[in-house]
């Protein structure tokens, strides 16, 4: 079983859905990251959270440390928004366990 | 600020050649490490490093070899490569407190 599970694997959504991507894990964390890649692109950092609740735009993401599970949440979805996220957790080290990543594809 | 610096962007090989993937940091982060990604296999980690001189095995260390001799930089190297390390390669940094800084990853191919 992977330390780090999300869930769903493939999302499809209609432009302007409010989407809801899961992440579960199973070892103790220092923090847990929400990243994003773009087809063929690198991966940027959305969010770092090591309790409650954080929001940037139209993207929150929230933590529950006793259920050691997280969620990422896109409010009124777009087209851009079409990426893969991954859910990744970190300890003392700096070094991170991913998730198999969710691939988002939001249609116009 | 550069961020992380990684280089190169593409690199094709033959069978036994060696090579060093670069990566630099300018943010004067103490933890740096290096990740490669497969289809279907998500993100593993090859190896990482807490600090200047310290690196240890992250689960895919085998045919790798790092060093860290001083704080920005993180070099990989690949002693003898082998098709199987045909992947993308991504070196991130970071410190316990911030979000972690991916380079823009290599796309390696060995022939």
């Amino acid at each position: 079983k992977n330390e780090v599970e999300q869930s769903p694997q493939n999302l499809t959504a209609q432009e302007g859905e409010f989407i809801t991507i899961n992440c579960s894990y199973s070892v103790g964390i220092s923090a847990l990251h929400w990243l994003q890649q773009h087809p063929g692109g690198g991966i940027v950092s959305l969010f770092m959270l090591s309790s409650g609740k954080k929001k940037h735009g139209r993207l929150i993401a929230t933590i529950n440390i006793q259920e050691k599970h997280s969620s990422l949440h896109i409010t009124a979805s777009h087209p851009r928004d079409s990426a893969v996220y991954i859910c990744a957790v970190s300890g003392n080290t700096g070094k991170l366990i991913f998730g198999q990543g969710t691939t988002l594809q939001v249609k116009p | 600020n550069a961020g992380v610096t990684q280089t190169p962007k593409f690199q094709v090989l033959k069978t036994g050649q060696s090579m060093t993937l670069q990566c630099a940091q300018d943010m004067n982060h103490e933890y740096m490490s290096w990740y490669r990604q497969d289809p279907g296999m998500g993100l593993r980690l090859i190896h990482y490093s807490v600090g200047a001189g310290i690196t240890d095995q992250g689960e895919v260390p085998n045919g790798y070899n790092v060093s860290r001799s001083t704080t920005e930089d993180f070099p990989l190297r690949l002693l003898s490569a082998a098709p199987s390390q045909t992947s993308v390669y991504f070196c991130a940094s970071s410190t316990m407190n911030t979000e972690a800084f991916f380079g823009q990853g290599t796309r390696l191919t060995v022939v």
